[in-house]
């Protein structure tokens, strides 16, 4: 069975500083997708960064960006020039999609403040 | 509507009652899914649908949960019998669909309490 594992509960960064979040996952499938979404205090869950397991090149939005190791199931977020708005839960998450089997799980997510 | 929309946001409801949840996804997605979040938790994947078909009802945790999406569109998830362990956040989400992009989009959920 797939598993997602966030093993940070909690982290804190300067404001401009940066931080990376761990997240590993695993599974024997070789198709799936990866993501990390954002959950802000009060706030719905909104997606921040997607990998797809066939692509070698790590995924990057604007300060956002994903080390994507395969071989190893590790798939971690960079936070470049944290912004107080960047203050969230942040979830991993694992997605498959087979013969109509729909698999999307979630990891139990790392709560991140940043200081000013 | 601009986003996926979820009523009520609150319910409180006592044990042994039914309630019924509603999601209203963005009008061009033709996925939907249901989670249900425990506090401190990430999501759990309920079920899904691809339009009005449900292809995956695995995740329900028991047979007291049902949902529906008669027409495509809005989508009811119901919980029969209510028992305290049911408290959580549900939420529903949409996607345009299972195939080529997976990118989905929550409402604001709605948080179940069972007393």
């Amino acid at each position: 069975a797939q598993t997602v594992t966030q093993s940070q509960p909690e982290m804190s960064v300067q404001e401009a500083e940066t931080v990376t979040l761990s997240c590993t996952y695993d599974t024997s499938e070789n198709n799936y997708y990866l993501f990390w979404y954002k959950q802000p205090p009060s706030r719905q869950m909104i997606l921040v960064i997607r990998q797809e397991a066939y692509k070698q090149q790590n995924a990057t939005e604007n300060r956002f960006s994903v080390n994507f190791q395969k071989a190893a199931k590790s798939f971690s977020l960079k936070i470049s020039d944290s912004q107080l708005g960047d203050t969230a839960m942040y979830f991993c998450a694992f997605m498959s999609y087979t013969s109509g089997t729909y698999k999307y799980i979630f990891g139990t997510g790392t709560r991140l403040k940043v200081l000013a | 509507g601009a986003g996926v929309s979820q009523s009520p946001r609150y319910k409180v409801t006592k044990r042994g009652q039914d309630v019924t949840l509603r999601c209203d996804p963005i009008s061009s997605h033709a996925t939907l899914y249901w989670y249900q979040q425990a506090l401190g938790q990430g999501p759990e994947f309920l079920t899904y649908f691809n339009y009005e078909a449900q292809p995956d009802k695995s995740g329900l945790p028991s047979d007291r949960f049902s949902a529906e999406r008669p027409e495509g569109s809005i989508s009811t998830l119901t919980i029969q019998r209510t028992e305290q362990r049911d408290s959580a956040m549900y939420r529903c989400a949409s996607s345009l669909a299972t195939v080529r992009t997976y990118e989905q989009y929550f409402g604001p959920g709605t948080r179940l309490t069972v007393t």
